[in-house]
């Protein structure tokens, strides 16, 4: 699987849009970009996946730049809720997901 | 309600005993996997199956034993050769396990020795 690369941590004023940017730059062209989420001492949970077009969902949006080699989540509206560890992985066919340690998002009031 | 459920919540052993953890899942997945994480890291994969009665070791197997006797469950065993089992542990299940199919997670067990 393609090594994916993520800022440790960012801060998000709640009610504006939180954008996680994560690198994959050795992606290679069967391998989709998958997001989760974990909030403390949960499961992760699923957020959004795509392969070349941009996707959103009821959760979340995501950018996959033209060449793939990087994405950007958007959480339209964040909320206190939204506050967790946010993992970007890159899986290929063998279904693999091999978690980095992520970008912890905090959202503030 | 479909999903997968973890028993228990937590977990005490004491050293060198065996503990079986429970993982059980309604959503007529074919992949079943056993995640590991420690503090402050992600997860480790610790074994994975594709079908029924059948199951492959992940990266970190070592002290560790499955069985996948039922489609719906997939029990993980941490044994006494587990030299730091104290951890949360995820399962997760999909659709197939091969080609990209989303994986669920359970709640997890957080396992401490005691």
């Amino acid at each position: 699987d393609a090594k994916t690369t993520q800022p440790p941590s960012m801060d998000c004023a709640e009610g504006r849009a939180a954008n996680l940017p994560c690198n994959h730059s050795t992606i290679s062209g069967n391998e989709y970009v998958y997001w989760y989420r974990q909030i403390h001492s949960q499961g992760p949970q699923y957020i959004i996946h795509g392969l070349k077009n941009n996707e959103t969902n009821e959760m979340a949006s995501l950018i996959i730049t033209e060449d793939r080699k990087s994405s950007t989540l958007i959480l339209p509206h964040a909320t206190l809720r939204d506050t967790a560890v946010y993992y970007c992985i890159a899986v290929n066919a063998g279904n693999m997901l091999t978690f980095g340690g992520g970008t912890r998002l905090m959202v503030k009031p | 309600d479909g999903g997968i459920t973890q028993s228990p919540k937590y977990l005490f052993r004491k050293e060198g005993q065996n503990v079986t953890l429970s993982c059980e899942q309604n959503l007529n997945h074919d992949a079943m996997y056993w995640y590991r994480q420690d503090p402050g890291q992600g997860l480790r994969l610790i074994y994975y199956s594709q079908i029924v009665n059948d199951f492959q070791k992940g990266d970190i197997a070592e002290g560790y034993s499955v069985s996948r006797e039922k489609k719906e469950s997939f029990p993980l065993t941490v044994t006494s050769a587990q030299k730091n089992p104290t951890a949360f542990y995820l399962c997760a299940s999909a659709l197939a396990g091969v080609y990209q199919e989303t994986q669920y997670f359970g709640p997890g067990t957080r396992l401490l020795v005691l």
